[in-house]
């Protein structure tokens, strides 16, 4: 069955840099689209960033472009997400996702790492 | 990218439907026919329940239904159960590798 494990949470100054990693198992790995999740405490999801099984062209949300990139390791089974530039509205719980080969929908979640940006 | 808009609560009887509204634009639910939908129990991570508007994947009950029209699409969740206390989102395709998620509607059962 699926399983992706998020890791590289914790807390970090506002200007700081923060990479996190997210291991994928029970699937072919190097044929997936793979996403980017956040939620801030009490809030709800936001869609963060994509990239494609053959990580060309990758996608962000406005709001990260320029101070995120998304990554992966096909070799290792692993996503990364590194974030530069951090803010305080950084500060969330930050989930990994599969992209659907069937169509256009985020189907598997892990579960989730939490980010604390704060002085 | 302006998230899609929710109530913020609903609420039912067991047994009883609630229906769940999710209001985007035409840059996102008018256009696209990849909404999707998902249960958040507190402290878990998303489940996806409805994909492609209407679809369920494989283990949901088909309690849980989907539509859309126009810009709005709607969740209904038929015969209440205890277990059906959550938070609910959309989410929607909004461009090429993009998406916009709901504001988030949690559903008390009474």
């Amino acid at each position: 069955q699926v399983q992706l494990v998020e890791s590289g949470g914790g807390v970090v100054q506002p200007g700081g840099s923060l990479r996190l990693s997210c291991a994928a198992s029970g699937f072919t790995f190097s044929t997936y689209g793979m996403h980017w999740v956040r939620q801030a405490p009490g809030k709800g999801l936001e869609w963060v960033a994509f990239i494609r099984y053959n990580e060309k062209n990758n996608y962000y949300t406005d709001s990260v472009r320029g101070r995120f990139t998304i990554s992966r390791d096909n070799s290792k089974n692993t996503l990364y997400l590194q974030m530069s530039w951090m803010t305080v509205e950084d500060t969330a719980v930050y989930y990994c996702a599969t992209d659907s080969q069937d169509t256009e929908t985020i189907d598997y979640w892990g579960q989730g790492t939490l980010v604390t940006v704060t002085s | 990218q302006s998230a899609l808009t929710q109530p913020r609560s609903v609420s039912g009887s067991p047994g009883q439907s609630v229906t769940i509204s999710c209001t985007g634009s035409r840059g996102d639910v008018g256009t696209y026919n990849y909404v999707s939908w998902y249960q958040q129990h507190p402290g878990k991570a998303p489940r996806l329940l409805i994909y492609d508007v209407t679809k369920r994947p494989s283990g949901v009950p088909d309690r849980f239904s989907g539509s859309k029209s126009g810009n709005t699409a709607s969740l209904t969740i038929f015969g209440l159960q205890a277990d059906d206390e959550a938070d609910y989102y959309c989410c929607s395709v909004a461009g090429r590798f993009t998406y916009v998620f709901g504001t988030g509607t949690k559903v008390t059962v009474l």
